[in-house]
């Protein structure tokens, strides 16, 4: 079983829609979640970062986590063209002394005009 | 202006040849990455520096060699290059090892291999 699994699509939606990204893992050490946007060609963006179980909100964007579960999710609000773009989730994992992102393999999302 | 930079950003070369892609960045952090992303969008880590120390090395051949002239700088040279290297190769910074949740990437150097 691979550490992070993420469904990786394609997801294709209409203008306005709401767009739910998950991702599983199966690490209990995983501390810190992340969701990064990557445009095409383009190296991965930051969206949001969460610590403990719960929701949290930026704008249209608003990450879950559910640790018992093992599960992340993203949703995106009333989405837009310009949200079309690759959405990878990403764990923190110690490793010998320090720290390393494991990434899920990317969810690619296109939403139509 | 741009807080991760890479060079070059398109690298075509052939089998057998070594090649080198620099990073830079400009945000003050201490800490610098190397990640691999595939084909298939997979981005895995190789490497990261903290203040000029190899903290993180995975399990990545030796013809890969990073260096790290200065924690603003992190390279990553590549002898005998093969196929399977074609990738393309991200650095990403963060303020210390500890911040991965703040991580930024840079643009990406796209390297084929032929």
């Amino acid at each position: 079983q691979k550490e992070v699994e993420q469904d990786p699509g394609p997801l294709s939606v209409p203008e306005g829609a709401i767009v739910s990204l998950n991702c599983t893992y199966s690490n209990s050490a995983f501390q810190y979640f992340m969701w990064y946007r990557q445009y095409s060609r383009k190296g991965p963006e930051l969206l949001m970062y969460t610590y403990s179980s719960g929701n949290k909100e930026d704008g249209r964007f608003t990450a879950q986590v559910d640790k018992s579960s093992k599960y992340i999710s993203l949703f995106i609000r009333d989405s837009q063209p310009s949200d079309s773009a690759t959405y990878l989730c990403a764990m923190s994992a110690p490793q010998g002394g320090s720290e390393k992102l494991v990434f899920g393999k990317g969810t690619k999302l296109t939403v139509n005009p | 202006d741009t807080a991760v930079s890479q060079t070059p950003k398109y690298l075509v070369t052939q089998m057998g040849n070594d090649k080198s892609i620099k990073c830079e960045q400009n945000l003050g952090h201490d800490t610098m990455y190397w990640y691999k992303q595939d084909s298939k969008k997979f981005l895995k880590i190789m490497f990261s520096y903290n203040n000029k120390e190899l903290i993180i090395n995975e399990t990545v051949p030796n013809r890969f060699s990073p260096k790290s002239p200065d924690k603003a700088h992190l390279n990553l040279h590549i002898n005998s290059l093969e196929l399977g290297d074609s990738a393309v190769y991200f650095c990403a910074s963060s303020q210390g090892p500890g911040q991965l949740y703040e991580q930024y990437f840079g643009p990406g150097t796209r390297l084929t291999v032929t």
